[in-house]
């Protein structure tokens, strides 16, 4: 099976600015998280979509959205781009069903705000 | 207030050593202990995991121990090699909680040959 891949690898934006992230999970996985990745701060959890619908959210500002499409495909979206945005945005698949859902990442997006 | 705490952050081993990375973690609701391996450029792999009803696990050279009443687990990586050398992540969740993993910090292990 194929991984899950991320499009684009690279952005870069200006202050201002919003962007969209797209992640495409392994086939069969209905489950989709998103998590940034800072040198500070390390792995946190933004959000995740099973079934198109988000099923729990991280402690991140309302600029930070999602969604998922009904072939599992999920976007997110960030809008009024900060200069603390700049990060490794990463997205993880798992079956989404079961009590232990093994996460399998992406190679993730490098966003850089300028 | 971080759930998940790693310690070393940082860990140098001899080529055929043993590299052990600790995790803390606070929350007693955690119930599935996962460790994922970085490398530059790439996104984490899943290593091993492990569940609070066995205190030991090993898949190949990694081993994961775990001690529920110190609220504690580590990975234990036997005759480490330079092609180990990566970022260590140990990350936490709840069992049935959806899919969100809490990490640790991360620590860098170099394997010098």
């Amino acid at each position: 099976k194929a991984g899950v891949t991320q499009t684009p690898r690279y952005l870069i934006k200006t202050r201002g600015q919003q962007v969209t992230l797209s992640c495409s999970p392994i086939s069969g996985h209905r489950s989709v998280s998103w998590y940034q990745q800072t040198p500070g701060q390390g792995l946190q959890f933004l959000f995740e979509y099973f079934s198109e619908t988000q099923r729990n959210k991280g402690n991140f500002p309302g600029r930070f959205s999602g969604r998922q499409f009904s072939n599992s495909r999920s976007e997110m979206n960030v809008s009024t781009l900060e200069l603390g945005d700049s990060a490794l945005y990463l997205c993880a698949s798992s079956p989404g069903q079961g009590s232990y859902n093994e996460q399998f990442f992406g190679p993730g997006t490098r966003l850089t705000v300028l | 207030q971080q759930q998940v705490k790693q310690s070393p952050q940082s860990l140098i081993v001899q080529k055929g050593g043993i590299s052990i990375i600790n995790c803390a973690y606070e929350n007693t609701a955690f119930d599935y202990f996962p460790w994922y391996q970085q490398f530059p450029g790439k996104g984490p792999a899943l290593l091993i995991a492990i569940r609070p009803d066995v205190s030991e696990k090993k898949e190949g050279r990694f081993t994961i121990s775990f001690n529920k009443s110190a609220k504690q687990f580590s990975l234990h990586i036997m005759d480490s090699q330079p092609g180990d050398s990566a970022t260590y992540f140990c990350a936490a969740s709840i069992a049935g909680a959806n899919s969100k993993l809490t990490f640790g910090k991360g620590i860098t292990l170099s394997v010098r040959p």
